[in-house]
């Protein structure tokens, strides 16, 4: 299979600790974004990259959450000291972006963070 | 600022049923929109999408068209089957032409269909 891939799927930790999330986009796509998604809530954008480049960051994201994409290919998004508010399904989709036109945006599973 | 708004559901049809989902939105200057389908246990996917005034996107039988004068991009099935039930997204890009840097959703409409 060669679509966007997340791990983990569920993820449930206690307040305070860190945790990691991890996203592989499809091979070719040079664009990566992450999205938030809370119960009963349409996904809420959280921050893009172009290749290793972060390009663009949400008011949501707060200095308790880092995204990296250190090679250009996988990502990861760190929330540091969590919060029970940070309970939400984290989305990771990809593109293939070229001159002033983006292609579609395919997106993974998610991974499901339940903060006690 | 940009933001979606579509109907709540749950959207409860029989097969075969005429199904309409409303979504209008707020936007300065062109943006593109989008469908969304969500089904259970997998990634959204892109249904349709449309770039400008107008324009109607058009996949699997299903339809919007971009309506700037009503700020609205409805979407529209004549025949459902039991296989289109699912979780329904409607999006816009405040980007023009269909650039998706940054998508902007509404809640999403729970649509099920009955045998």
């Amino acid at each position: 299979d060669t679509g966007v891939s997340q791990d983990p799927r569920h993820k449930i930790t206690k307040r305070g600790q860190n945790v990691t999330f991890r996203c592989d986009p499809i091979s070719e796509h040079n664009r990566l974004y992450w999205y938030r998604q809370t119960l009963g809530q349409g996904p809420e954008f959280l921050t893009y990259f172009q290749n290793e480049a972060q390009l663009e960051k949400s008011r949501l994201l707060s200095d308790r959450f880092s995204a990296e994409r250190p090679k250009g290919s996988f990502s990861t998004l760190e929330i540091q000291r969590t919060e029970q508010g940070d309970s939400a399904m984290y989305l990771c989709a990809s593109s293939f972006h070229r001159g002033s036109n983006t292609g579609e945006l395919f997106f993974g599973e998610g991974s499901r963070l339940t903060v006690l | 600022g940009n933001s979606v708004t579509q109907m709540e559901g749950p959207v409860t049809l029989s097969e075969e049923a005429f199904l309409t989902i409303n979504c209008t939105y707020t936007a300065t200057g062109y943006p593109s929109l989008f469908w969304y389908v969500q089904y259970p246990g997998e990634g959204l996917q892109l249904l349709l999408k449309a770039t400008k005034a107008d324009d109607k996107g058009s996949n699997k039988g299903f339809e919007a068209t971009y309506r700037k004068e009503t700020t609205s991009f409805h979407l529209e099935k004549g025949s459902v089957q039991v296989s289109d039930s699912a979780v329904y997204f409607c999006a816009l890009s405040p980007n023009y032409g269909g650039a998706t840097n940054k998508l902007i959703f509404g809640t999403g409409t729970l649509l099920a269909v009955q045998p």
